[in-house]
């Protein structure tokens, strides 16, 4: 199975720009990027994903490489309420089956 | 509309017993998947359901087993519990299998003595 790797914490002022790095240098040409975050006590909360293209949303940013071997989630404007923990996850797909592969997740500090 | 509901919230069993888990998806969603988070650690796949039949699978043994309903609700049922069973399992759910965005349950948490 194909593996994502992540810092175990990361530290950024309120206001500013986080980029939260993932590793996966095993990724599959059908495996997608996803990233959850999770809040105390909470299940994980989708933010965003891609397959090769770098997206935007309401929420994030993702910034893909271009052989795919690494991603970067990008928060435009960091609030104590994105302090979590983010998990970037692979999803693979082998002949019609799914599997979810998860990273060990980087746990954000928002500093007031 | 509502979300995706896990019961019981917490239960405790003892080593050998076993336990069944349950998951209301969330109105309209036909796919369900189960992951196992031990303390301190991320989610674990343990399996998805799409239309009532298993369509992925983790690294689990066979004493992890599953069901999904025709309303799309789903089961996790675990057997002969070992110690280190003891986890949130968390439920999710989504509109397709291809669909980004998965919907979880705040999750059963499981002791096992």
């Amino acid at each position: 199975d194909a593996k994502t790797t992540q810092p175990n914490s990361m530290e950024s002022n309120e206001e500013e720009p986080v980029h939260l790095p993932c590793n996966h240098s095993t990724i599959s040409g059908t495996d997608y990027i996803h990233w959850y975050r999770q809040l105390p006590s909470q299940g994980p909360e989708y933010v965003i994903h891609g397959l090769t293209s770098n997206v935007n949303n309401r929420m994030a940013s993702l910034a893909i490489a271009e052989d795919r071997k690494s991603s970067t989630l990008i928060l435009h404007r960091a609030t104590l309420r994105d302090a979590a923990v983010y998990y970037c996850i692979l999803r693979s797909t082998t002949s019609g089956t799914y599997k979810y592969i998860f990273g060990t997740g980087t746990r954000l500090k928002v500093l007031a | 509309e509502t979300g995706v509901t896990q019961s019981p919230t917490h239960l405790i069993k003892t080593r050998g017993q076993q336990v069944t888990l349950r998951c209301s998806s969330q109105s309209g969603h036909n796919t369900v998947s189960w992951y196992q988070q031990a303390l301190g650690q991320g989610p674990q796949f343990i399996f998805q359901y799409y239309r009532e039949e298993e369509n992925g699978r983790g690294n689990f043994p066979p004493r992890f087993s599953g069901l999904q309903f025709p309303n799309y609700s789903s089961e996790l049922n675990v057997n002969a519990l070992e110690l280190d069973d003891s986890a949130l399992y968390l439920c999710a759910s989504s509109s397709g299998v291809n669909t980004g965005e998965l919907f979880f349950g705040e999750g059963s948490r499981l002791t096992v003595l």
